[in-house]
């Protein structure tokens, strides 16, 4: 039971590239979501999905899109890179509670990306 | 006003000593209250859910109190291997009052334990 599974670990782009971040669980959850942590804040959360083909946007969704095909996958895309974008992105998944509210998320080991 | 609000810290304590976080939030419909912690460098953990009675885990004890819109977290008898972000999430809720996986993190309170 590999969890939450997010590749690459370490990228370096330069402005303007585009790249998909991966993320996957094999858990069966309903929710994912993704985030982004800069030095000094916390987590913010870039969009989120509550299943298959249901994405929503979350504080900081702009210069990013998401798609969720299946339940396990949700990448995540920087359409053209910019310096303001190098964070350390999380993504989680958590199964849906009673009422639709949250169990706790699990999250992957995050990717460092740098824009230059 | 933020969401979620978090003292930052950093609290520096000795070995044993008992300390305490409070996190508010802004949203009164708000369900889902956890803790979470997070070493240098790696992904957040869940600590513990909070569910409104109060509840406790080992040395940690977590309380919420609706009218305030607060949630605590003590620590008793700190080790060092307690050094940590402690961050505090809220799943807020929509004017419906359905949640839908949506959780916001408070920007986290630092904890060093010395000896």
């Amino acid at each position: 039971n590999a969890g939450v599974t997010q590749t690459p670990k370490f990228q370096v782009l330069k402005t303007g590239q585009s790249m998909t971040l991966q993320c996957a669980q094999d858990m069966n959850h309903e929710y994912m979501s993704w985030y982004r942590q800069d030095p000094g804040m916390g987590l913010r959360l870039i969009h989120y999905s509550v299943g298959a083909g249901i994405t929503d946007q979350g504080e900081v969704p702009n210069g990013y899109n998401v798609s969720r095909s299946t339940t396990e996958d949700f990448p995540l895309r920087l359409l053209s890179a910019a310096p303001s974008q190098t964070s350390v992105y999380f993504c989680a998944s958590s199964r849906r509670g009673i009422n639709y509210s949250n169990q706790p998320q699990h999250f992957g080991d995050g990717t460092r990306l740098s824009i230059l | 006003r933020k969401e979620v609000e978090q003292d930052p810290g950093p609290f520096n304590v000795p070995e044993g000593a008992t300390v305490a976080f409070n996190c508010t939030y802004s949203n009164s419909a708000s369900q889902s209250f956890f803790w979470y912690r997070q070493d240098c460098r790696k992904e957040p953990k869940l600590l513990m859910s909070v569910y409104s009675s109060g509840n406790e885990d080992g040395r940690f004890t977590a309380q919420l109190n609706r009218a305030s819109q607060y949630i605590s977290l003590l620590i008793r008898d700190s080790k060092l291997s307690d050094s940590a972000t402690y961050l505090c999430v809220v799943n807020p809720s929509n004017a419906g009052g359905t949640s839908y996986g949506k959780l916001t993190f408070g920007q986290g309170t630092i904890l060093t334990v010395h000896p």
